[in-house]
């Protein structure tokens, strides 16, 4: 069965701190993603990885930066949380190339709140 | 199907009736298209997935519909029960491009039982 973890269902952090949020896939998928979501905006990409070691910018990159040194698993990094990034973030992960059968599986969601 | 300021647009049917929710998509390049159910305080699910090769797919209780002249995507549900309230969401994506989705900003679906 297919599964996408996240590490914290729910955090709060102050301002200023920095922030770690870890994803882990178990279904050797090659790439991976991070989304923000906030009502009336919907699904909004931050960054996303093809492979190890390679990131992409998505639409939303800004107070943010990724992790991927192992397949398996995608960091998120706030290096200076502020009050803006308080949203729902999660992770994603796909297979190479969207072949038969092959979607997009997300994570339960980190509910993050930074005051 | 699509969000119109800070609301979703919104979905009440009474349990056992069926549900038809609409997408309009944006790109007449893509070419898969996935649902998604996200319940309250969770992350989307999976539904049905759907390849711009076909027009009609069936899962158990849910179809999804999809007309490519006017880029218009439908998923009905079939004896709609309370478990099936959500905010219901498409995704369209350019499978020979960078398979980065796009997401549309989803129905709420209200089950009275």
């Amino acid at each position: 069965d297919v599964k996408v973890t996240q590490s914290s269902r729910y955090l709060v952090k102050r301002t200023g701190e920095k922030v770690f949020l870890e994803c882990v896939q178990d279904m050797d998928h090659e790439n991976m993603f991070w989304y923000r979501q906030d009502p009336g905006l919907g699904l909004r990409l931050i960054y996303f990885s093809y492979d190890v070691k390679m990131k992409e910018k998505g639409d939303i990159p800004e107070g943010y930066s990724v992790s991927r040194e192992k397949k398996e698993r995608f960091s998120l990094i706030l290096e200076s949380a502020s009050t803006n990034q308080t949203s729902m973030y999660l992770c994603a992960s796909t297979g190479w190339l969207a072949g038969v059968g092959d979607t997009q599986y997300f994570g339960p969601g980190t509910r993050l709140t930074v005051l | 199907g699509e969000s119109v300021g800070l609301h979703l647009p919104t979905l009440s049917v009474q349990e056992g009736d069926n549900s038809i929710i609409n997408c309009a998509y944006s790109n007449s390049a893509s070419d898969y298209f996935i649902w998604y159910k996200q319940e309250s305080g969770k992350g989307p699910q999976f539904i049905i997935d759907i390849r711009s090769n076909m027009d009609k797919r069936q899962g158990q209780r849910v179809t999804v519909l999809l007309n490519k002249t006017v880029k218009h995507l439908s998923l009905q549900i079939a004896a709609t029960q309370p478990g099936d309230s959500a905010v219901y969401f498409c995704a369209e994506i350019v499978t020979g491009g960078s398979y980065i989705p796009t997401f549309g900003r989803g129905t709420s679906l209200i089950v009275h039982p």
